[in-house]
This record gives structure tokens, sequence and C-alpha cells, in this order.
């Protein structure tokens, strides 16, 4: 089946910091991909919604100067967390739509943690 | 926009069918049903989708009522593996971006 790989699965990094989080698909092209974040034992909240080649839409209440989406190509999105901070600390997880076949498939998630 | 509501928690044992309804009330003509399965700091696993009457996969069954106001997802012979939270997403094969919020998925507990 189609696979959505996210890279780094997890990330340390100092406060102040910022870190790209890259969101692959890996057979199929995705015109749209979408950016969580998850808290313990919370569900997916939506942060933004991703297109390629066009500005990100971003949920009510993210800062989109904050976290940064592009969408440069077919297969690959990144979010990039300026400026982190420990409140940023939480489990980011992106997914991809295949256009062809309106199947939506998930990444693995990437584990934030800003000391 | 169609908001799900499902139950928060379920308990279960080893061997037993576990049906897991979510209501949807306002949902739209063109939108499917979507079954995902999260384990704890890994991404959501599709289970299943239907539009209407009924599903299955070797996974899981997907019932679907005539007005589509709500769905249920049954598990037959949950192992403790089963143990996750499942979500129910309702939106048409486009999926735009408002149907991409999630409700609180109900987190199944399979107990030996």
């Amino acid at each position: 089946g189609a696979v959505v790989s996210q890279h780094p699965s997890w990330v340390i990094c100092k406060s102040g910091t910022s870190v790209k989080i890259e969101c692959r698909s890996l057979d199929f092209q995705a015109t749209t991909m979408f950016w969580y974040r998850q808290f313990p034992k919370q569900s997916l909240m939506l942060m933004a919604t991703s297109n390629e080649g066009s500005k990100a839409t971003y949920e009510q209440g993210v800062e989109k100067d904050k976290f940064l989406i592009n969408h440069a190509s077919l297969t690959l999105s990144t979010l990039t967390v300026t400026s982190a901070h420990p409140e940023d600390s939480s489990f980011y997880i992106c997914s991809a739509h295949k256009t062809l076949t309106g199947e939506l498939f998930f990444g693995e998630g990437s584990r934030l943690t800003v000391l | 926009l169609a908001k799900t509501t499902q139950p928060i928690s379920m308990d279960s044992y080893e061997g037993q069918e576990v049906n897991i309804t979510c209501s949807h009330n306002n949902i739209a003509t063109n939108d499917y049903i979507t079954w995902y399965q999260q384990f704890p700091s890994q991404g959501p696993r599709f289970i299943i989708q239907g539009y209407k009457t009924k599903v299955t996969n070797e996974v899981a069954s997907l019932f679907i009522p005539a007005d589509r106001k709500s769905s249920t997802l049954s598990l037959p012979r949950v192992s403790l593996s089963d143990t996750a939270v499942y979500y129910c997403l309702v939106g048409d094969i486009g999926w735009n971006n408002n149907d991409m919020r999630f409700g609180a998925g109900t987190r199944l507990t399979v107990k030996p």
C-alpha cells in the first residue's frame, strides 16, 4: 500500500532553535498534505492544509509565522517550527491525500522535544 | 462539516467482538465514513471505509444504516494488540480541510 514517510521520527532541540520535519509520499503524488499536532492522550489537532505550489491554509489559532509549511513538490511537504519553545514539544503527524483514489495516508509521526 | 461523536472509552476482553459506534448526524450526500486506528506514538492507520450498508475486510466490518447518521465499526475476536484509539472521520473523497478534524476518538482497552 501507499506509504507516507516522516523524518525525523524524533528530535530534541534547544529552545530558540528551528526544526524542520519532512513528510514524503513515497509512491504516489499528493497535491494536498495535512499537518497535525497531538499532545499526550489527546486527539489529533489539525494545524494546516498544505497545497502543492501554493500557500498553506492554517487553522485558527495556529501561527503561520511560527509553523512554516512548504509544499514544493507533489511528494514532499515540510513543517518548520521556528524559534521552538518547550510548549512546542509535541507529536507532529502529516497525512497525504492520494488524489487519484481519494485515499488518505498518514505518516509515522515526529516527536519533538524542546529543552 | 460533519461532526462526529464517539464513546470516549471502551473495555473488552480477548476473544470478544467489539462494536464502536460513531454518530455523524449531519453527514453530507458525498461523504464517506473512514475509520482509523492509532497506537501510542504512531500515526493513524486506515482500517476500513464505507458509504452505505455493510463493508467487510480482513480486519473489520463497517455497518452503516440507511440514514447514514451513524456507523459501527465491528472488530471480531479482539486481542490485546487491538488496544488502541479508534477514530471515525467523515468527509468526501476530496478531503477538503473541513473534513480533516479528528474527534476525540474511542480508547479501546482489551484485557486478558
